[in-house]
């Protein structure tokens, strides 16, 4: 069965920290890996895409990597910010055709002051 | 470039009531989705078109739930009647083609309340 595991559940850290989320997946034939930012009232909002082939994607203070051996990726968030406090999804893509993407159930992040 | 928009953004009924959604997705785009998301939970898709043609619904509730795309632009997700457990963030997305390597880019959602 396509799932994705996320982990923490949810996670309190101090403003200029460092922080990383985890995403296990279990998708197969597996396509790509996709981190989404979900700010509370709003829908999700892609941050990084990867593919089998790539290992790393970085978007700003966002670095994704990815290990399709072992089906592990991780979301690594530098000197973070208040405006970080958010639901951050990974989203894992089978190969075939119109599968229905696979959501985990997302790192709810509270940066605070 | 405006993004999907989606109304209302708040709706609160009562069960039994019914209730529609309405979805104007991103100029061009064939692909348009509906996804529920209960609270701490990932989006779980409901239906899937390509233009005005259903792709995927086998997760939709029929006895309640229907969904059209007319002319191949907007959409309207409807719940009727609604129970309790259809309290969720309906979110509806858009991309230019469809299957895993399109980005779907999503709608603020609309959060409903069934009491």
């Amino acid at each position: 069965k396509n799932q994705v595991e996320q982990s923490p559940q949810s996670l309190i850290i101090l403003e200029g920290k460092n922080c990383t989320l985890q995403c296990n997946y279990t998708v197969s034939p597996f396509s790509n890996l996709r981190w989404y930012k979900q700010d509370t009232g709003r829908g999700p909002v892609s941050l990084t895409i990867m593919t089998f082939s790539e290992n790393t994607k970085s978007n700003g203070r966002y670095t994704a990597t990815l290990d399709a051996d072992t089906k592990q990726s991780s979301l690594h968030i530098t000197a973070s910010q208040l405006s970080d406090s958010a639901s951050y999804i990974c989203v894992v893509s089978a190969q075939a055709g119109n599968t229905p993407l696979v959501f985990g159930k997302g790192t709810r992040l509270s940066v605070i002051a | 470039e405006a993004g999907v928009a989606q109304s209302p953004r708040y709706k609160i009924i009562e069960k039994r009531q019914s209730v529609a959604f309405w979805c104007n997705p991103i100029s061009g785009h064939a692909t348009l989705y509906w996804y529920q998301q209960i609270l701490g939970q990932g989006p779980k898709l409901l239906i899937q078109f390509q233009n005005n043609g259903v792709v995927d619904d086998s997760q939709l509730p029929k006895d309640r739930f229907s969904a059209e795309r007319l002319k191949g632009v907007d959409s309207t997700l409807k719940i009727q009647p609604a129970k309790l457990e259809d309290s969720a963030v309906y979110l509806c997305a858009s991309s230019l083609g469809s299957g895993g390597r399109y980005e779907q880019f999503f709608g603020p959602g609309t959060r409903l309340t069934v009491l």
